[in-house]
């Protein structure tokens, strides 16, 4: 079984409709991260989680929320869907011990929601 | 201002040589942490190879090398015997401090030619 899964995998909505992606992992991180991928643009980091309770905006959060429902489930809501944030959708974890001195600190990734809007 | 630079879109490669794919950041950062990830057509993320800024030799993981050289704030990836299945698209990415900041360049696509 994957260590981070995402779901869904492929999604079609409306524009105005809202939206939730859901990422779980079975790493034990502690950390959890939302990106999105545009093509040409790599990948931009909309919202990062160090623990259940720090939750930190990053480059491109307007338009989206998240929840942190527990260490290993991070949601990722789009409110009122729009055409531009139609993307490649990544959830990634990463183990804070890592960046402490005892590893490397790198992410984990999922395998990715595509998400249209139309 | 970029963090990471890639300054290659696109790169050819025949098959069993070696290829550089280049990397340039920008931190004022002394602990930071230097990363590849490899994207197949199939989309996922696959972590290459790390080098930590206090790290004095460079890195390597099997065909991947890092050539770190800090002065320049570069951070290169040698792959060294190419072979077909190393077409896809690389990133370079940089965490900074203790993980809050965590970016990644526009990538570069390597195609392997038969």
């Amino acid at each position: 079984d994957a260590d981070v899964t995402q779901t869904p995998r492929n999604r079609i909505t409306k524009t105005g409709k809202r939206i939730m992606l859901e990422c779980s992992q079975t790493k034990g991180h502690d950390r959890m991260y939302w990106y999105r991928q545009d093509p040409g643009l790599g990948l931009r980091l909309i919202y990062y989680s160090f623990d259940v309770k720090d939750i930190n905006k990053g480059e491109i959060s307007d338009g989206y929320s998240v929840s942190r429902q527990a260490q290993a489930k991070f949601s990722l809501s789009l409110e009122s869907a729009i055409p531009n944030q139609t993307a490649l959708y990544f959830c990634a974890t990463s183990d804070s011990k890592g960046v402490r001195g005892q590893g490397t600190g790198e992410q984990y990734f999922g395998p990715g929601t595509r998400l249209t809007v139309t | 201002a970029q963090k990471i630079t890639q300054t290659q879109p696109g790169m050819f490669v025949q098959e069993k040589e070696a290829v550089t794919l280049d990397c340039t950041y920008d931190t004022s950062d002394q602990s930071y942490g230097l990363f590849w990830y490899k994207q197949p057509s199939s989309g996922e993320m696959i972590f290459l190879i790390y080098q930590g800024s206090y790290d004095e030799q460079n890195a390597t993981e099997g065909r991947y090398s890092l050539n770190f050289q800090k002065a320049r704030k570069s951070a290169n990836l040698v792959i060294s015997a190419s072979q077909l299945g190393d077409s896809a698209m690389y990133f370079c990415a940089m965490r900074e401090g203790h993980g809050q900041n965590f970016v990644f360049g526009p990538g570069t696509r390597l195609s392997v030619l038969p």
